[in-house]
């Protein structure tokens, strides 16, 4: 049973376009959530998170949007750039019993076109 | 500050073989985690632990056991090596519930 999803596989996008990448959770009991970037043959790494009390979080070029009724999360990355190829992985935190995890999706790669 | 480190890089194991990949980090968190990581499968959680003397399983536990004697380390143990655990494994800490966790760079393990 995938807690975290994220449906789409792949996704291309030119250089200085808008990349929006997609994650759909089922536990309403998730309040916290990141997101992470991973290149080929090294560890993920962090990129944003968000917190259930909020909607939106931004930090520079990455906005993370939090739609609890849809059960929805999303990343933008303006403008994107040919260094933001990578897997990008969701992740989601539970309030209550199982607090310590963190469950990922699936991933999706992000071909950034030059 | 060298944050989370794994060893092996690399891995080749028999089938029935046991073994143990390291895990240290040296920011001082108290949770860590053991990761791996297939084809579609995204990044799959196998144990973690909230502090030392406290371990727990994660969504696919079976093959592996942790133990945690210090707040630095947390080694993975494989008890009898099977071709399904090949895969790529990652350790990650992180210094409470809701915040980043930081992951080494990875152990490629190949179980022929």
């Amino acid at each position: 049973d995938q807690q975290v999803k994220q449906n789409s596989p792949s996704l291309s996008v030119q250089e200085g376009r808008i990349s929006i990448l997609n994650c759909d959770y089922t536990n309403s009991m998730f309040d916290y959530f990141l997101w992470y970037k991973k290149y080929p043959a090294e560890g993920p790494t962090f990129l944003i998170s968000i917190s259930s009390i909020k909607d939106k979080n931004e930090d520079g070029r990455f906005t993370v949007f939090l739609n609890k009724s849809a059960k929805h999360l999303s990343l933008h990355i303006v403008p994107s750039q040919p260094g933001d190829s990578a897997v990008y992985f969701c992740a989601a935190s539970a309030r209550g019993s199982g607090t310590y995890k963190y469950i990922f999706g699936t991933g999706t790669r992000l071909k950034v076109l030059a | 500050n060298a944050g989370v480190t794994q060893t092996p890089k690399f891995q080749v194991l028999k089938t029935g073989q046991s073994m143990t990949l390291q895990c240290a980090q040296d920011m001082n968190h108290e949770y860590m985690s053991w990761y791996r990581q297939d084809p579609g499968m995204g990044l799959r959680l196998i144990h973690y632990s909230v502090g030392a003397g406290i371990t727990d399983q994660g969504e696919v536990p079976n093959g592996y056991n942790v133990s945690r004697s210090t707040t630095e380390d947390f080694p993975l143990r494989l008890l009898s090596a099977a071709p399904s655990q090949t895969s790529v494994y990652f350790c990650a800490s992180r210094v409470g519930r809701a915040t980043e966790a930081f992951f080494g760079q990875g152990t490629r393990l190949t179980v022929v």
